[in-house]
């Protein structure tokens, strides 16, 4: 298996135009997570999807965040409007089953000017 | 609830000395605890895990570590560095139930080794 493919790797974008982030799961994963990684917050879980479904979305940071998960094998994290605050590493994962390992992609580097 | 805390958010050892990380956890059920290592510019990748067989886990690259529930601990260790060891390593703990919002991942700790 390729294991999970997120695109692009690398973004620079301006404050206020929109932001899409792709992630392809690991075939036969029922659950994706989306995190976001700064030097001063750590590793933040945004949103998780089990069986495309979003379960818990609690750690979306405000509106201007959103997700979605159209089939098993993709999903999107937007951001509209962006901001330089949300530069960051965003990273997409997978698991079999909702506590149990998870499988990272390997990021995305949003900077925002 | 659950929590975990990582002691030490940067260790530096020599080459070919004793890694120790130390993670410390509370859960209220038998907890799943888990080592994830990230190497630079890279995602997190799991190093090993503990669901509640062997209190002594080995991981990848010579990586293990022990639960101790006396202790509440689940410390990482290798007995010999070696430079590729230098990483981010993060302590994860869960329920092991369905609920992948009680997966609680520590604040890392970047280890970095000394000639």
């Amino acid at each position: 298996d390729a294991g999970v493919i997120q695109s692009p790797r690398h973004e620079v974008t301006e404050m206020g135009q929109e932001v899409t982030l792709r992630c392809k799961p690991i075939s036969g994963h029922d659950y994706l997570f989306w995190y976001r990684q700064t030097m001063m917050r750590g590793l933040e879980l945004l949103i998780y999807f089990n069986n495309n479904v979003p379960i818990d979305d609690s750690g979306m940071p405000e509106d201007r965040f959103s997700a979605k998960m159209p089939n098993a094998s993709f999903s999107t994290l937007k951001i509209q409007p962006s901001e330089p605050r949300d530069s960051a590493v965003y990273f997409c994962a997978s698991s079999f089953s909702g506590a149990g390992t998870q499988y990272f992609g390997p990021g995305t580097r949003l900077l925002v000017l | 609830a659950q929590s975990v805390t990582q002691l030490g958010s940067h260790v530096s050892v020599s080459e070919g000395a004793l890694v120790l990380l130390r993670c410390n956890y509370s859960s209220s059920v038998p907890p799943y605890l888990f080592w994830y290592v990230q190497y630079p510019n890279q995602g997190l990748q799991l190093l090993l895990k503990y669901t509640s067989a062997a209190t002594l886990v080995k991981g990848i690259n010579g990586f293990e570590a022990e639960f101790k529930k006396s202790e509440t601990s689940f410390h990482l260790t290798k007995p010999s560095a070696h430079m590729s060891d230098a990483a981010e390593y993060f302590c994860v703990v869960s329920d092991g139930g369905s609920s992948a919002s009680k997966i609680i991942f520590g604040s890392g700790t970047r280890l970095s080794i000394r000639p």
